[in-house]
């Protein structure tokens, strides 16, 4: 079974420039989270999609930041513009299912992100 | 959800066993123990969860006090493939509860 695609790896954007991350999360997941985790600390949770409605927004900073699940699968996260402070790994997750104690997070491997 | 605090960092030799404290002193009755771990690099990875009793499974062992104000995560024979950051999370199983992560144990498997 395929896991959690997130690109590009890496990317190096000078402040006020923009910068968008791709996730496609396990096939038949309904659920969709985008993380953001700062050097030395765990991840946060900044938006929680249910097949393509937001669950939870409450940490995004929505005067900069960005995300949209079109259809239900794939889902984008954008900065407009950077700040250094957005300098940080920003990780997907999915789950098959979203509640009850069972609910299983499935991480991808992170989108690093550097602003000079 | 309820506050967890884990020690910053623990030390263990190949081939022992590991184990991880978490003290969740305000856990309220409808919040289970979870533990992720994130290898470095990687994204968190899900290793086991409970309620009150105690669970096992083909990663690890979680034994929770009956008063359920701390728990042990329990690797029983560690390799240095288990050097990751440990995370202990209380998280009400009603609704679409999220994941708050704290900032974890780092524990290092040395040879």
């Amino acid at each position: 079974e395929a896991g959690v695609a997130q690109s590009p790896r890496y990317k190096i954007i000078e402040k006020r420039q923009s910068v968008a991350f791709w996730c496609n999360p396990i096939s038949g997941h309904a659920t969709l989270y985008w993380y953001q985790q700062i050097l030395g600390q765990g991840p946060k949770l900044l938006i929680q999609f249910q097949n393509n409605g937001v669950v939870d927004d409450s940490q995004l900073p929505k005067d900069r930041f960005s995300a949209e699940r079109l259809k239900g699968v794939d889902s984008t996260l954008k900065i407009q513009p950077a700040k250094l402070e957005d300098s940080a790994v920003y990780l997907c997750a999915s789950s098959l299912l979203a509640g009850g104690h069972r609910e299983t997070q499935y991480f991808g491997p992170g989108t690093r992100l550097l602003v000079l | 959800d309820a506050k967890t605090t884990q020690p910053p960092s623990m030390d263990c030799a190949e081939g022992r066993a590991a184990n991880l404290p978490c003290n969740h002193s305000t856990i309220s009755g409808n919040e289970y123990v979870y533990w992720y771990r994130q290898i470095h690099s990687q994204g968190p990875q899900y290793i086991i969860h409970g309620l009150k009793n105690n669970e096992t499974n083909e990663m690890a062992s979680l034994i929770i006090t009956e008063d359920r104000k701390s728990s042990t995560l329990i690797l029983p024979h560690a390799t240095l493939r288990d050097t990751a950051v440990y995370y202990c999370i209380a998280r009400s199983f009603q609704g679409a509860q999220k994941l708050v992560f704290g900032q974890g144990t780092r524990l290092t498997i040395n040879p």
